[in-house]
């Protein structure tokens, strides 16, 4: 089956050193994957932080970027310079462009930015 | 406000037991699911909705039942809960296809006893 598979947490980081969080997944079932990061920041619902719909691109928000690489199945999410305000969990998803019927995720980074 | 609702924040309750949640989208969307977070944080798709329509029903116990009264409601009956089932219930919406966001709600926590 489908699956996503990204950098265990808790990860902790001090303010302004760059981040890199792992994503990698395997889409068996589906032919034209979409990516997508979502985050959940403490006492607030999870949200869309970003997403690419076609392979070999980037996406960006918040100064967090993600590139879509079919080659290596990989969309690592970067920033490279963090804030306290970052501080949150981060899922990695994958979606199916002919369907949208779900959303497969990982297991979630804790992410813990100090100051 | 334009967002997801969910009603209850938080439900205890007995091994046994029937429960409800209530899931209102006020977007305009046309899908709706319902996902399962438990103690590890992983979280699954149980089922997908698209114009009142049943879409995804993914390997999830008989006692789960989804009720769609129109596209803007999604709710989950659980005829008798099991402790296996204490867990955070996401309901989300979207337009239907593969490019859009999906939308959550605050989630429902369930505590089985």
């Amino acid at each position: 089956g489908d699956s996503v598979t990204q950098t265990e947490g808790p990860v902790t980081v001090s303010e302004s050193e760059s981040l890199i969080i792992n994503c990698t997944y395997s889409a068996t079932s589906i032919a034209y994957p979409n990516l997508f990061w979502y985050v959940r920041y403490p006492g607030e619902g999870l949200q869309l932080l970003l997403k690419v719909i076609t392979a070999g691109q980037k996406g960006s928000s918040r100064g967090f970027e993600a590139t879509y690489n079919k080659e290596t199945t990989s969309f690592h999410l970067q920033k490279a310079s963090v804030q306290e305000s970052d501080s949150a969990v981060y899922y990695c998803a994958l979606g199916d462009r002919g369907s949208n019927a779900k959303l497969t995720f990982g297991k979630g980074t804790k992410l813990s930015v100090k100051s | 406000e334009t967002a997801v609702f969910q009603t209850p924040n938080y439900h205890v309750t007995q091994v046994g037991n029937e429960v409800s949640f209530n899931c209102k989208q006020t977007l305009g969307h046309d899908t709706m699911y319902w996902y399962k977070q438990d103690s590890k944080k992983l979280l699954k798709i149980m089922f997908s909705y698209n114009n009142k329509q049943l879409i995804v029903n993914e390997t999830v116990p008989r006692r789960f039942s989804p009720q769609s009264s129109d596209k803007a409601h999604l709710n989950l009956r659980i005829k008798s809960v099991e402790p296996e089932d204490s867990a955070v219930y996401l309901c989300a919406s979207s337009y239907w296809g593969g490019a859009y966001e999906q939308y959550f709600g605050p989630g429902t926590r369930l505590t089985v006893l």
